[in-house]
């Protein structure tokens, strides 16, 4: 099966750093890949939708300056947590599309404190 | 309504119990379709997508109904390790691409 990785699985960091999150897709070449995020005992909510070469596209309330995605390559895309607050504190998700299917990342859980 | 809805359950199964759960959405020109399953404080991993004409694997079984704009997964048999949240996914078309809405999941627990 497809396989997408994600890194790092956990971090903790101080109010205001900024956190980088790296996807992905290790044995298939991914034009769009997705990120999420999910809260406790709560669904996927989709953030963005990351399309290589081409600017992300957010979803409405997600704010485009703080969560800042790159996919630069048609096998990573980033996601950028800048000015990271408690509340950004949450389990960050991505998958990679392959034909009509996504695959996820097994997911970054980050705590902001 | 939600573009996709699920019964949240959760639905507590004795094992080898069959267990049938429905989805419905709301966009007649959805494509493709899927069941998910998550474990908690896991990733989603694909279960199954699912066909026009239903299909199966292993103990699942997936089927569609376009007319009625619902899909169902049947697990027969259930297994301990089948405790999980099942999650139904629906691409529609939007933009000009696909959008793809996930369901709020159904929690089932298979008890021993």
């Amino acid at each position: 099966g497809a396989v997408v990785s994600q890194h790092p699985s956990r971090v903790i960091c101080k109010s205001g750093t900024s956190v980088k999150i790296e996807c992905r897709s290790l044995d298939f070449q991914a034009t769009t890949m997705f990120w999420y995020r999910q809260f406790p005992k709560q669904s996927l909510m989709l953030m963005a939708t990351s399309n290589e070469g081409s600017k992300a596209t957010y979803e409405q309330g997600v704010e485009k300056d703080k969560f800042l995605i790159n996919h630069a390559s048609l096998t990573l895309s980033t996601l950028t947590v800048t000015s990271a607050h408690p509340e950004d504190s949450s389990f960050y998700i991505c998958s990679a599309l392959l034909s009509y299917e996504q695959y996820f990342g097994p997911g970054t859980r980050l705590t902001v404190t | 309504r939600k573009e996709v809805e699920q019964d949240p359950g959760p639905f507590n199964v004795p094992e080898g119990a069959t267990v049938a759960f429905n989805c419905t959405y709301s966009n007649s020109a959805s494509q493709s379709f899927f069941w998910y399953r998550q474990d908690c404080r896991k990733e989603p991993k694909l279960l199954m997508s699912v066909y026009s004409s239903g299909n199966e694997d292993g103990r699942f079984t997936a089927q569609l109904n376009r007319a009625s704009q619902y899909i169902s997964l049947l697990i027969r048999d259930s297994k301990l390790s089948d405790s999980a949240t099942y999650l139904c996914v629906v691409n529609k078309p939007q933009g000009g691409t696909y959008k793809y809405i996930f369901g709020t999941g159904t929690r089932l627990k298979v008890l021993a």
